[in-house]
């Protein structure tokens, strides 16, 4: 089992929906990091979380500490937010962090 | 403020051929790291540096060198190409190794025939 998994792999949704991209993990962490990319481009940080609940615009990153779980929310979804979504893990007392595989978004006009 | 600024973003090299990717960063960052990404197997860390002097593998560090004699620049060698080396490239940083955002280059696009 990775230690960090993402679900879903891929979602396909219209452009208004409201989306949920979750991240479960299997180890004690430091901070959780929600990470954009762009068909062909480079990676932006979009959200580091250690406890609680962060809004930009938006989108939404929320942490259960107890559960080992975060999400990820869109509100409003747009087609430009189409793109792969990754969750990334550091845990305690390590210097690496752990990714998860990606959930590649679509959102159709 | 550049950020993290990689270079190249396409290079194709031949099996056995050597190089060097370089990584700069102008935010006084403590951290950097390089990663290779593969279609299906996400970001997995090769090397990674938490400051002028330190540097220590990762997950997947063989064939690949680094050096880190100022805090600004992180460079990554390829010592020996070979077709699996083929991937693309990107180098990341942060103010420090526990909580600090992240910083991404643009990546590189790495070919090896």
């Amino acid at each position: 089992k990775n230690e960090v998994e993402q679900s879903p792999q891929n979602l396909t949704a219209q452009e208004g929906e409201f989306i949920t991209i979750n991240c479960s993990y299997s180890v004690g962490i430091s901070a959780l990091h929600w990470l954009q990319q762009h068909p062909g481009g480079g990676i932006v940080s979009l959200f580091m979380l250690s406890s609680g609940k962060k809004k930009h615009g938006r989108l939404i990153a929320t942490i259960n500490i107890q559960e080992k779980h975060s999400s990820l929310h869109i509100t409003a979804s747009h087609p430009r937010d189409s793109a792969v979504y990754i969750c990334a893990v550091r845990s305690r007392g390590a210097q690496k962090l752990v990714f998860g595989q990606g959930t590649r978004l679509t959102i159709n006009p | 403020n550049a950020g993290v600024t990689q270079t190249p973003k396409f290079q194709v090299l031949k099996t056995g051929q050597s190089m060097t990717l370089q990584c700069a960063q102008d935010m006084n960052h403590e951290y950097m790291s390089w990663y290779r990404q593969d279609p299906g197997m996400g970001l997995r860390l090769i090397h990674y540096s938490v400051g002028a002097g330190i540097t220590d593998q990762g997950e997947v560090p063989n064939g690949y060198n680094v050096s880190r004699s100022t805090t600004e620049d992180f460079p990554l060698r390829l010592l020996s190409a070979a077709p699996s080396q083929t991937s693309v490239y990107f180098c990341a940083s942060s103010f420090d190794r526990a909580t600090g955002e992240l910083f991404f280059g643009e990546g590189s696009r790495l070919t090896v025939l």
